[in-house]
């Protein structure tokens, strides 16, 4: 079983819609969360970070972990077209271990 | 991107000869990575470093070699390229390895392929 694991897609929404993006994982040792935004021929960029169980809110962005389910989700609000890209979840265990352990990521569409 | 140049942006190169990647960070960050990208396999460590001439082997290390003699300076070298090494090459960056300082931050990448 890989360390994480993240459905790629691709998704493809109408604007205005509410995207739900999700990944799994299987080290319970994880504790540091978080999702990157890759477009196209881009490097990723860090957009939220969360620690531990909980949500974390980010305008139209929310984050969203359940350590008793292993499962991590990013919920976009209002989607825009300039939200397409590739999502990518990543945890670690922090300490001294500081190696990301990233999903393959998902591509997401948001039509005009 | 935060403080980070990677060099060159582009290149080509024939199978066989010796290719160095130069990462650059402006942000003073302990941590520096080496990733490449490909389809299918998503992000994958090559090697990464967490001080001045201290380096450590990722998952996907064999065929490559890096330095750092400067905090600001992380070289990937090719020593021999392959085709197999056609890749999009992503450095990054850390601060620390606790808290909100654990999360990475990435280039703009290298795009490199081996003929």
């Amino acid at each position: 079983q890989k360390e994480v694991e993240q459905d790629p897609g691709p998704l493809s929404v109408p604007e205005g819609a509410i995207v739900s993006l999700n990944c799994t994982y299987s080290n319970s040792a994880f504790q540091y969360f978080m999702w990157y935004r890759q477009y196209s021929r881009k490097g990723p960029e860090l957009l939220m970070y969360t620690y531990s169980s909980g949500n974390k809110e980010d305008g139209r962005f929310t984050a969203q972990v359940d350590k008793s389910s292993k499962y991590i989700s990013l919920f976009i609000r209002d989607s825009q077209p300039s939200d397409s890209a590739t999502y990518l979840c990543a945890t670690n265990s922090g300490g001294s271990n500081y190696k990301l352990t990233f999903g393959k990521g998902t591509l997401l569409t948001v039509n005009p | 991107d935060a403080g980070i140049t990677q060099s060159p942006r582009h290149k080509v190169t024939e199978t066989g000869t010796p290719v160095t990647l130069r990462c650059h960070q402006t942000e003073n960050h302990r941590y520096m990575y080496w990733y490449r990208q490909d389809p299918g396999h998503g992000l994958r460590l090559i090697h990464y470093s967490y001080g001045v001439k201290d380096t450590d082997k990722g998952e996907v290390s064999d065929g490559y070699s890096v330095s750092r003699s400067k905090t600001e300076d992380f070289l990937l070298t090719l020593e021999s390229a392959t085709s197999s090494q056609t890749s999009v090459y992503f450095c990054a960056i850390s601060e620390s390895t606790s808290g909100r300082d654990t999360a990475q931050y990435f280039g703009p990448g290298t795009r490199l392929t081996v003929l």
